[in-house]
């Protein structure tokens, strides 16, 4: 059975660090793009970035929004997906999941995990 | 970047009814339009892939189209079970983006 579980949220001051971490299970991590989406309070989804699966040397990439800010990366001896989030802005505030790509679809996600930015 | 505008924002109809969500996009996202349910509290669910694919174990009574640059999502016979907010979203090209939603309620 596919899971994937986020954790690392929490409360962050403007201008902080927070790394969120996905553990996945159930499938063979290399073999897939893995992606972060965001959502803000009461708002809609927000595609964060992805890293390709093996075959695509795991290049990342990232919206515009993030970009230069955050950083996506794998430990696959651990089957874990992280999103280390540098000079963090009030703006970043959501509930960030993680999320597998079949195709061009997002088949499975995880539960969410949130990250509040305030001082 | 490439724009999905989804209508109505939110929809209120009875048990029973079919009920239909539009997303149009800016330019041609060939078949690369997902559609996904997120119920109160829970992650999105992946009920549409391809325009009109159906996802393995969801029901019938859910289906997708494409004309053109414009899609739609349709529930034929609304249960319950189906309150929820619906997104769709483009994968033909970064940045990939989504539809505003369309927040479904029982009348």
């Amino acid at each position: 059975e596919v899971q994937l579980v986020e954790s690392g949220g929490g409360l962050v001051q403007p201008g902080g660090s927070l790394r969120l971490s996905c553990a996945a299970s159930g499938f063979i991590f290399s073999d897939h793009y893995m992606e972060w989406v965001r959502q803000a309070p009461s708002q809609g989804l927000e595609w964060v970035g992805r890293t390709k699966h093996k075959s695509d040397s795991y290049i990342t990439e990232y919206a515009a929004s993030v970009k230069g800010r955050f950083t996506i990366s794998r430990d696959h001896s651990k089957n874990l997906l992280y999103l280390q989030m540098n000079s963090l802005k009030t703006e970043d505030t959501a509930m960030y999941y993680c999320a597998r790509l079949y195709d061009r679809q997002n088949d499975y996600w995880g539960q969410g995990t949130l990250v509040t930015v305030s001082s | 970047d490439i724009q999905m505008t989804q209508s109505p924002s939110s929809l209120s109809a009875s048990v029973g009814d079919r009920v239909t969500i539009t997303c149009q996009a800016t330019q041609d996202i060939r078949n690369y339009l997902n559609w996904y349910q997120q119920k109160p509290g829970r992650s999105p669910k992946l009920l549409i892939y391809g325009a009109s694919n159906l996802e393995t174990g969801v029901p019938s009574r859910f289906s997708g189209g494409r004309s053109g640059t414009d899609f739609t999502f349709t529930i034929s016979s609304l249960q319950p079970e189906d309150i929820a907010t619906y997104y769709c979203q483009q994968y033909y090209a970064l940045p990939i983006t989504f539809g505003q939603g369309t927040r479904l309620e029982i009348k």
